[in-house]
């Protein structure tokens, strides 16, 4: 059964920062895009970040380059996001995505991790 | 980047009738080397996350009931479900994945 589990999610002052991860298993984890999507409180979903297989190439919204890094260690089986320079607008539940085989659509969530950006 | 715009924002249908939500992109999605249209449907119930309905604009994910169809090419796509069930109460996105991914705004489908 494939399962995607977030954690790192918590509250953090503006300008901090927060590591989130995720746990993969149940498939082969080295074959997949993987990316992070989030979603503000009542807002709709946003992609934040999507990384290859091998990890050799990375893709970010516009609004976070600069500050999230995404990596990934397929020896693990696990996803980070590195969030720097938080700000309240990053406020939002962040979920990992597994990527369709060699596709960015995403066919496995995970339950999302709590991201709160206040003072 | 690909702006991706749903309409309506919100709407209600009656149990048994069909429901249909439009998303159009800012520019094609059609990638002309595979004549594939790189679009995704999500299904999204309070408290959960996402669930793929649709991809290729209308393929249907497996395990999906076949009241759930895609349709569209180029800029123009649509969501049907052709008879509302009460447990298809919930948000729609389309998703765009042709350039970097971008997701619409959603459309709130209630029961009327």
């Amino acid at each position: 059964e494939v399962q995607l589990v977030e954690s790192g999610g918590g509250l953090v002052q503006p300008g901090g920062s927060l590591r989130l991860s995720c746990a993969a298993s149940g498939f082969t984890f080295s074959s997949h895009w993987m990316s992070w999507v989030r979603q503000a409180p009542g807002k709709g979903l946003e992609w934040v970040a999507y990384i290859k297989q091998d990890g050799s190439e990375t893709h970010y919204v516009d609004s976070v380059k600069g500050r999230f890094t995404m990596s990934r260690d397929n020896a693990k089986n696990s996803l980070y996001l590195q969030m720097n320079s938080l700000g309240v607008e990053d406020t939002a539940v962040y979920f990992c995505a597994r990527g369709y085989t060699g596709f960015v659509f995403f066919d496995f969530w995970g339950q999302g991790t709590l991201v709160t950006v206040s003072s | 980047d690909i702006v991706m715009t749903q309409s309506p924002d919100s709407l209600a249908v009656s149990l048994g009738e069909r429901a249909t939500i439009n998303c159009k992109s800012s520019q094609s999605i059609l990638y002309s080397s595979n004549n594939n249209n790189y679009l995704a449907w999500y299904q999204q119930k309070p408290g959960q996350p996402p669930k793929l309905l649709i991809y290729w604009a209308s393929t249907r994910e497996s395990g999906v009931p076949d009241r759930f169809s895609g349709s569209g090419s180029g800029t123009d796509f649509t969501l049907t479900i052709s008879s509302l069930q009460a447990e298809d109460v919930a948000v729609y996105y389309c998703q765009q994945y042709y350039n970097r991914v971008t997701f619409g705004q959603g459309t709130r489908l209630e029961i009327k």
